[in-house]
């Protein structure tokens, strides 16, 4: 069974751009959610998707959102990028997410942006 | 915003040493997970613990739930060179989903040969 995939692996960028970045879940998993992990912070939740819904939001700006799409597929736009916005994107997947026991989560192996 | 606080930050160890590092919270957890990340890689799931007092092994890693629900702790039994990474914990907090895990630091390991 494939894992989490993440695409791109590697992204360099200047400030005030956008990105777009993809993530395949396990097949069969419903739930995609995004981290971001730097140095400083560690890993921090940035949002859970479930059936094309967001189901819940970390403590991050406007300036970044995703979406899923109905084959579970999601991605992650952060617009006008600031220097502070280089970290690896980690995203996870899981059977149901929710609240439900057994539900581990999956990560890929991280899209690591870095912002010039 | 919730934390979990995990020790040591990191550990430099002989090979064939035991390893111990532990989790805490002040809010209660339904589910404790353990996670090894390896250098430009996403963590991996190594254990997870769904009821408190729950006692889990997975080859040399024994993990625990603990009774209060604010605590877990890891051990690795005879360390080798490839148990060199990052451990984190994670978990949701208690009645919030499993798509939203709150990690801890990190515990750095390091194994000399």
């Amino acid at each position: 069974k494939a894992g989490v995939t993440q695409t791109p692996r590697y992204l360099i960028k200047t400030r005030g751009q956008q990105v777009t970045l993809s993530c395949s879940p396990i097949s069969g998993h419903r739930s995609v959610s995004w981290y971001q992990q730097t140095p400083g912070q560690g890993l921090q939740f940035l949002f859970e998707y479930f059936s094309e819904t967001q189901r819940n939001k970390g403590n991050f700006p406007g300036r970044f959102s995703g979406r899923q799409f109905s084959n579970s597929r999601s991605e992650m736009n952060v617009s006008t990028l600031e220097l502070g916005d280089s970290a690896l994107y980690l995203c996870a997947s899981g059977i149901a997410g929710g609240h439900g026991s057994y539900n581990e989560q999956f990560f890929g192996p991280g899209t690591r942006l870095t912002v010039l | 915003g919730q934390q979990l606080n995990q020790s040591p930050q990191s550990m430099f160890i002989q090979e064939g040493e035991d390893v111990s590092m532990n989790c805490t919270s002040s809010s209660i957890f339904n589910t404790w997970l353990w996670y090894k990340q390896d250098p430009g890689e996403g963590p991996v799931l190594l254990i997870a613990l769904y009821k408190a007092g729950e006692l889990t092994s997975n080859g040399r890693l024994t993990a625990q739930f603990g009774i209060t629900r604010k605590d877990s702790f890891l051990n690795i039994s005879a360390s080798i060179p490839s148990d060199v990474g990052i451990y984190f914990c994670a978990g949701p907090l208690y009645g919030g989903s499993q798509g939203n895990l709150i990690f801890g630091k990190g515990t750095k390991l390091s194994v000399k040969p």
